[in-house]
């Protein structure tokens, strides 16, 4: 069945360091793939997406590209804020927009 | 706030009772989820209904769980004879559900409601 599996925290860095989490996939078909994220007492909210190979995911200064060839869509932003501390999830839409995630990465950036 | 709204917030509740869990969705999405997630852990996918019907139901969903979607519109999730284990996170998303450019699998979550069994 669909699954995804992510890098393990949880991650500490400090302000403005290059930021990677990674996520690999097992599916069968051509799933899109996703990043919610999840701050501090609020809810999922969709981060970025990507919904065939190759295509880059973008918001935020987060990006991802989809990789077939590789089962992956990490996560990376250049230089993280002190805001983006939160719970980041990956996920794949396993159709009917049913969404499969990873178990999260908790970051947490200092200042 | 037209977000989708999740009611209780937290409840607590004695292993054996019976609790019932409110999600109101974006008004203009046909499309309501929920799902689980226990600490440390994703969500899980549990059930979703296009308008009031309820297209899938997932292992997960013991037969002391139900859910509806009467009118199309909001939703509830009752636990029937609460365990220990039914402990956790319970939200709901909501979609349009089309496959339309910017909306392919876009969940809208609520905050969730989570349930504490004693």
């Amino acid at each position: 069945g669909n699954s995804v599996t992510q890098m393990e925290g949880p991650v500490t860095l400090s302000e403005e360091a290059f930021l990677t989490i990674n996520c690999t996939y097992t599916a069968t078909g051509y799933p899109s793939l996703f990043w919610y994220v999840q701050y501090p007492g609020e809810g999922l909210q969709l981060l970025l997406k990507a919904t065939k190979a190759d295509d880059k995911g973008s918001n935020k200064g987060f990006e991802a590209t989809y990789r077939k060839e590789t089962t992956s869509f990490h996560l990376e932003k250049g230089s993280v804020q002190v805001s983006d501390s939160a719970v980041y999830f990956c996920a794949l839409s396993g159709g009917a927009q049913k969404l499969v995630f990873g178990q999260g990465t908790r970051l947490t950036i200092n200042p | 706030d037209t977000g989708v709204s999740q009611d209780p917030r937290h409840k607590i509740t004695k292993r054996g009772q019976n609790v019932t869990f409110r999600c109101d969705p974006i008004s203009e999405h046909n499309r309501l989820y929920w799902y689980r997630q226990t600490l440390g852990q994703g969500p899980e996918f549990l059930t979703y209904f296009q308008n009031e019907a309820q297209l899938e139901k997932s292992r997960l969903l013991s037969d002391r769980f139900s859910a509806e979607r009467p009118k199309g519109s909001f939703s509830t999730l009752e636990i029937q004879r609460t365990e220990q284990g039914d402990s956790a996170m319970y939200l709901c998303a909501s979609s349009l559900g089309t496959w339309a450019a910017g909306g392919a699998g876009e969940l809208f979550f609520g905050e969730g409601s989570r349930l504490t069994v004693l």
